[in-house]
Parts: C-alpha cells; structure tokens; sequence
C-alpha cells in the first residue's frame, strides 16, 4: 500500500457525460501527478500540481482539468468524453516536494460506452 | 525525440530462472531512472532507481538493475523468479529539471510452473 489513494475504483459512463476523479496523496506530500494508461498510448503524464498550484502539464486534453485542494487532495476532471476516453487513470505523489520517486495510487478505471 | 524503450512486448521464463528486462533510452543527458511493476489490478510499485553513483543498483524482491552509459540502457535482473513475480513491469525516466517521468511500453512477464 503506497498511501496514495484514489476513488472510485471503476466508472462506467456514457460518451458526452463528465466525470471527477479523487487523489488523495501521502500524507505530507505536496506534489501529485496524474497519468493516464491506455491500451494505444501506454503510461502518459497529464499534469502536476504543487501544493495547490499548477506546475507542469504533459498530453493533456482540453477537455480535461485537475485542481489540488488546500488539504491537497486533487481532482481530475474529465468531460465531453470519448470512446478513447477510457483508460486507468493513476495518481502519484512525491514526499515533501522532493521529486525522486513517485508513489501511485491504485488507480481508477474509466469505461467510456 | 525523448524516448524510453523497451524492446520485449511479452516474456516468459520458467519458475526458477533467471530473467532481465531490457531497457533504453534516448535523452542527451544522464537522467533518473527508475524500474516499476504493476500486478494485476494493482497500482505501480517502485522496484529500483538510479539517480548516480553506483551503477548497480538494488532494489526490492530481490530485483537489481545496472546503469550502462555507453548502452544507454539500464536493464533489469532477477536471479531466480518466483511464481509471484509475474507482473507487467515497467522502465521510467525522468529528465534532471523536469517533472513528469516519462514511461517505456512495458514487458509482461508470464512464469511457467
């Protein structure tokens, strides 16, 4: 167990519909990242989030926001979705800023139909 | 471009022998990198990682990694696998400066009984 927590674990939606995901980091960890994992694009960085502000964005849609709380928990934010919206959708986390080693949650997965 | 590559979509080896993973990237400088292993459902969980110094490195389960400059690869070994390494595994980097960490495909390792 990695500390990192995610919910919910599966959601299943309909195409057009928005969804939130929630990432709660270790405790004490300013930074968290989301990536997604897809069958076609694999392991991709969306963005990252230090202690309540926006530090670097990856293959990020538009159509897909994040925001990091002051108890820093974070949320991902997916509309208008897609077919090819549909992936595991992973949190991760760094102690204290540091930015040696990422711990991941154990992601949520995203069924689009 | 910035690439990590891992060549083996798909590996099996017996219970008992010895296994590595091979890894590669294409980055000017020497970045961090790390080695993760997802099982099943499961989130990714750090193995290893290589910041300088030493260029094998040892990590968790009994996985160690060595560091080859003029290869640009950093591949992973197990001496004996067990039933329970069977797992996707998965070859990070990141680059000095940046924050995201930038993934390989990743190998499937199948163990035979």
């Amino acid at each position: 167990d990695s500390g990192v927590t995610q919910t919910p674990k599966h959601l299943i939606t309909a195409t057009g519909q928005r969804v939130t995901l929630r990432c709660s980091p270790r405790s004490g960890d300013l930074s968290v990242y989301w990536y997604q994992q897809s069958l076609d694009q694999g392991l991709q960085f969306l963005i990252q989030y230090y202690n309540g502000e926006e530090r670097a964005k990856g293959n990020i849609l538009e159509r897909f926001s994040a925001q990091q709380f002051p108890d820093l928990h974070s949320e991902l934010n997916l509309s208008s979705l897609e077919l090819g919206d549909s992936a595991l959708y992973f949190c991760a986390s760094n102690p204290l800023g540091r930015m040696d080693t990422q711990y991941f949650g154990p992601g949520t997965r995203l069924t689009v139909l | 471009a910035q690439s990590v590559t891992q060549p083996d979509i798909h590996i099996t080896v017996s219970e008992g022998a010895s296994l590595e993973l091979r890894c590669n990237y294409s980055y000017g400088a020497t970045p961090y990198l790390f080695w993760y292993v997802q099982s099943p459902g499961q989130g990714l969980q750090l193995l290893l990682k290589y910041f300088s110094g030493d260029t094998l490195v040892q990590g968790i389960k009994g996985f160690e990694a060595e560091f080859k400059r003029s290869q640009s690869s950093f591949n992973l070994r197990k001496p004996s696998v067990h039933w329970s390494d069977a797992a996707e595994y998965f070859c990070a980097v990141r680059i000095q400066g940046a924050q995201k960490l930038v993934f390989g495909q990743g190998t499937r390792l199948t163990i035979n009984p």
